[in-house]
């Protein structure tokens, strides 16, 4: 069972609306990530949490607006969302500690997102 | 910067034949990780192993073994005795310096493994 869960596993939403992705880990970690996947692609980097810091924004348009309340939570709050956002949004985390590559990220069971 | 090369987009195996899944990176940093990730159709992202570039042997988990060959910059995972829940994307991943905290991974483009009977 993976110690990352994700919430809703679905969400259908349409480009008016307010939504939130939600991500909790237990496992101690202190970097949290976001990735966006489309299908039969690999994932995309979209946001770094470091210590509930925001370290690295891979360019991610100002609709989604990412959230780390504390170490063990981490929010991707959405807004006014095109249709092409619609992907699979998985969150990961891991220890976070910069200059070992032993730094292993593990990720939760996604958030499939359908914009409307 | 980084890349990593999946050149297989599809693989085919029978069930509890031995697989190998291939990877080549590229990298100016003489310090990496390298990962492979399974990703089932249910879309979790599952962690496999893992191989530092200054390891001296090559990593294995259980069924799964990553043939390392430094001066190729190849990383292949082998999966053993194949099983029919073995059918998913996997993914090779390298670790990327970033300035600040947290790691940035770079993701190969996957293979489709299909295990049949």
């Amino acid at each position: 069972d993976t110690e990352v869960t994700q919430t809703p596993k679905h969400l259908v939403m349409g480009m008016t609306n307010k939504k939130s992705l939600k991500c909790e880990q237990h496992m101690g970690h202190r970097a949290m990530y976001w990735y966006k996947q489309k299908a039969k692609k690999p994932p995309e980097l979209m946001f770094v949490y470091s210590y509930e810091k925001l370290s690295i924004n891979e360019s991610v348009p100002s609709r989604f607006s990412p959230e780390c309340p504390n170490s063990s939570l981490l929010n991707l709050h959405l807004h006014a969302l095109q249709p092409e956002d619609s992907a699979l949004y998985l969150c990961a985390s891991s220890q976070g500690s910069t200059g070992r590559n032993t730094d292993t990220q593990y990720f939760g069971p996604g958030t499939r997102l359908t914009v409307l | 910067a980084q890349k990593i090369t999946q050149t297989q987009p599809g693989m085919f195996v029978q069930e509890k034949e031995a697989v190998t899944l291939d990877c080549t990176y590229d990298t100016s940093d003489p310090s990496y990780g390298l990962f492979w990730y399974k990703q089932p159709s249910s879309g979790e992202m599952i962690f496999l192993i893992y191989q530092g570039s200054y390891d001296q042997q090559n990593a294995t988990e259980g069924r799964y073994s990553l043939n390392f060959q430094k001066a190729r910059k190849s990383a292949n995972l082998v999966i053993s005795a194949s099983q029919l829940g073995d059918s998913a994307m996997y993914f090779c991943a390298m670790r990327e310096l970033s300035t600040g905290g947290g790691n940035k991974l770079t993701f190969g483009t996957g293979t489709q493994l299909k295990v049949e009977l």
